[in-house]
């Protein structure tokens, strides 16, 4: 089955600052990859995704960059606020005959010290 | 439409006592899934179901843990007996089908097992 790493586990910077949050998964026909943000005590929510065709994608502030062949995605989040603080979550899917399932990463815990 | 609606939000038991979660995904969606969230496994998935049959459950931790989908608009989770390592956030999400479409998750059940 699918495997997505996630690194850092934390990340500590300072308002302003840019964050990265680097994934890895192993299966190759994965082909879907959302990023999803979970404020303290409450649910995981969608906040980017991106698609196997599209080598990056920018939503303000948020990007994310796609690397088949190596097989890795990551987040980007630039003049980062205090409200950014949060975990994220990677996670991929493979289309169609692994059904709908959604795989995640551990998570990356963000700290932006203003 | 509100969401995706579990219920309780907390729910405080003694070990051995069966433990039932509720969940109500967003009307229309295909797909409904259970998640379990832990400081150490991060998100991790336990079954979900497919126009409310099951289609993969092989993250059911063991056969304490249940799932079922009597209809399109609601599914339980039940842990029977409960042991206090059950102690964690359980959530529901639920998707429309296709490979890119986001997975919307509920507020999330806080179980703590004594």
């Amino acid at each position: 089955g699918e495997n997505v790493e996630q690194h850092p586990s934390t990340l500590s910077v300072q308002e302003g600052d840019s964050a990265v949050i680097k994934c890895t998964y192993s299966d190759s026909a994965s082909n879907y990859f959302p990023w999803y943000k979970q404020e303290l005590g409450k649910r995981p929510q969608l906040i980017i995704d991106i698609r196997s065709n599209v080598g990056e994608k920018k939503d303000q502030r948020i990007a994310v960059t796609l690397n088949k062949t190596a097989k890795h995605f990551s987040l980007h989040i630039t003049e980062t606020q205090p409200e950014d603080s949060a975990v994220y979550f990677c996670a991929a899917k493979r289309a169609k005959a692994a059904g709908n399932k959604l795989t995640f990463g551990g998570g990356t815990r963000v700290l932006v010290k203003p | 439409d509100a969401g995706v609606i579990q219920s309780p939000r907390h729910e405080v038991t003694e070990m051995g006592q069966e433990v039932t979660l509720r969940c109500k995904p967003i009307s229309g969606h295909d797909y409904l899934f259970w998640y379990r969230q832990t400081m150490m496994r991060g998100l991790e998935l336990l079954i979900y179901f497919n126009n409310n049959v099951p289609i993969d459950d092989s993250g059911m931790p063991e056969d304490r843990f249940s799932a079922k989908m009597p209809n399109a608009s609601f599914s339980t989770l039940k842990i029977q007996p409960s042991e206090p390592r059950d102690s964690a956030v359980y959530f529901c999400a639920s998707s429309f089908k296709g490979w890119n479409t986001e997975a919307f998750f509920g507020q999330g059940t806080r179980l703590t097992v004594v």
